[in-house]
């Protein structure tokens, strides 16, 4: 019955290694957030996708990329992870945008350890 | 701009205690708001929502009633179990886009 699955759960990679978080849905949700978590603190949303259309936040590191090959996947590329960005990536997903408002569906999150 | 204020915590309570957790917010537009769940090591289930003034949502023995005169939308349960143990946030999202708006989380602890 998993709706938003992400993998892995846990990652640990080196400074500056590349990693790849996955998340993929079965909602057929339009759109497709990632959510970077520190310890102890809110969700920030890094970016998301509605559609083929990616929107970045303003104050997103260019270190964070992101792709959507189609309806059901998307992934979080971090270049060349640094110390700081050790923390949980949540991604989330919603029907549609806009003038509607729309729940958030959230996957069970990825744990990030940089070393 | 658009922002949540929740209480500050950690909150810890005897079991079948009464809990309350505080949550207020800011907004341009048409706020809807919600109050999500996170489990120790997991990512946040949605516990409740309101779509507009004096509505409320409840769940799993959770309520929280949308009040708009007092921009609040407080996390009320009778009486709580050790399975809630856990972080509660509030968020809000307008019908200006599709941001959600997460307050800092308050972490609760029911001791037996």
């Amino acid at each position: 019955d998993a709706m938003v699955i992400q993998n892995p759960r846990y990652q640990v990679t080196q400074f500056g290694k590349p990693v790849t978080l996955s998340c993929s849905q079965t909602l057929n949700h339009n759109v497709m957030y990632w959510y970077q978590q520190k310890s102890s603190q809110a969700p920030k949303l890094l970016f998301h996708y509605y559609d083929k259309d990616f929107n970045n936040e303003a104050d997103t590191p260019d270190n964070f990329q992101s792709r959507r090959p189609n309806t059901s996947f998307c992934f979080l590329d971090i270049r060349s992870p640094g110390l700081g960005d050790t923390a949980m990536y949540l991604c989330a997903t919603s029907r549609d945008r806009g003038a509607v408002v729309e729940t958030q569906y959230f996957g069970p999150g990825t744990r990030l350890l940089v070393l | 701009g658009n922002s949540v204020t929740q209480m500050e915590g950690p909150v810890t309570l005897s079991e079948e205690a009464f809990l309350t957790i505080n949550c207020t917010y800011t907004a341009t537009g048409y706020p809807s708001l919600f109050w999500y769940v996170q489990y120790p090591g997991e990512g946040l289930q949605l516990l409740l929502k309101a779509t507009k003034a004096d509505d409320k949502g409840s769940n799993k023995g959770f309520e929280a009633t949308y009040r708009k005169e007092t921009t609040s939308f407080h996390l009320e349960k009778g009486s709580v179990q050790v399975s809630d143990s856990a972080v509660y946030f509030c968020a809000l999202t307008t019908n200006t886009g599709n941001q959600f708006y997460f307050g800092t989380g308050t972490s609760l602890t029911v001791i037996p």
